[in-house]
């Protein structure tokens, strides 16, 4: 059963444009959620991430709005740009001091079309 | 730094081959993760260690797969017999017990 969800699934727009990924999870106990960025033919690296007593977290072009009441959060990139093109994946765990284990989505692939 | 070290990139194996995949983790590094990575299933989590002590060994995974951490600086991932649905990427990442999993680059796994 997947416990973090991704949509959508792939996700183009133009050089400048706003993406907007969507993440959604299931356990309630999820309090730490990290944003990966991979492109191809290397592994995931971490690009943002949050916890959940906040409700936003920005890093230049790119923040996480956090809805924790409706168990969804979204990675929005602005002025998006060809280099941003890549896989994203959303991914929770219950933080530090608990498991490090991440429970990661099924990713979002972003195309920047110039 | 040292980021984590994976080898090899790429390998081919024949059905029912035995193959071993290598991984040093950043050093000092206390967690290490071995995922699976296909475009259908995503990144599945094979096994998690924590201080060389196993945590988890991904369930489904156990037959076939088996990793271990030779000392605190080295792992491996045998995979016997090795079958074309093993096909996949296989990326090995570690933490210092924080929440950042640091990937490496992966090996290309193709069993023919």
């Amino acid at each position: 059963q997947q416990q973090v969800r991704q949509s959508p699934q792939s996700l183009t727009v133009w050089e400048g444009e706003t993406a907007i990924l969507n993440c959604s999870y299931e356990d309630s106990t999820f309090n730490y959620f990290p944003w990966y960025q991979q492109f191809p033919g290397e592994g995931p690296a971490l690009l943002i991430s949050i916890s959940s007593v906040s409700d936003k977290k920005e890093d230049g072009r790119f923040t996480i709005f956090f809805n924790k009441r409706e168990k969804k959060l979204s990675l929005h990139i602005t002025d998006s740009q060809p280099g941003d093109s890549a896989t994203y994946f959303c991914a929770a765990s219950i933080g530090q001091g608990g498991s490090a284990k991440l429970i990661f989505g099924e990713g979002t692939k972003l195309t920047v079309s110039s | 730094d040292a980021g984590v070290t994976q080898t090899p990139r790429h390998e081919v194996a024949e059905k029912g081959q035995t193959i071993i995949l290598k991984c040093e983790p950043v050093s000092g590094h206390n967690d290490l993760f071995w995922y699976r990575q296909t475009k259908i299933q995503g990144l599945e989590l094979l096994s998690y260690f924590r201080s060389k002590s196993l945590m988890e060994d991904g369930g489904a995974f156990k037959d076939r797969f088996k990793a271990e951490m030779l000392n605190s600086s080295f792992s491996t991932l045998k995979i016997q017999p090795t079958e074309p649905k093993d096909s996949a990427v296989y990326l090995c990442a570690s933490s210092s017990g924080g929440d950042t999993q640091y990937f490496g680059p992966g090996t290309r796994l193709l069993v023919l």
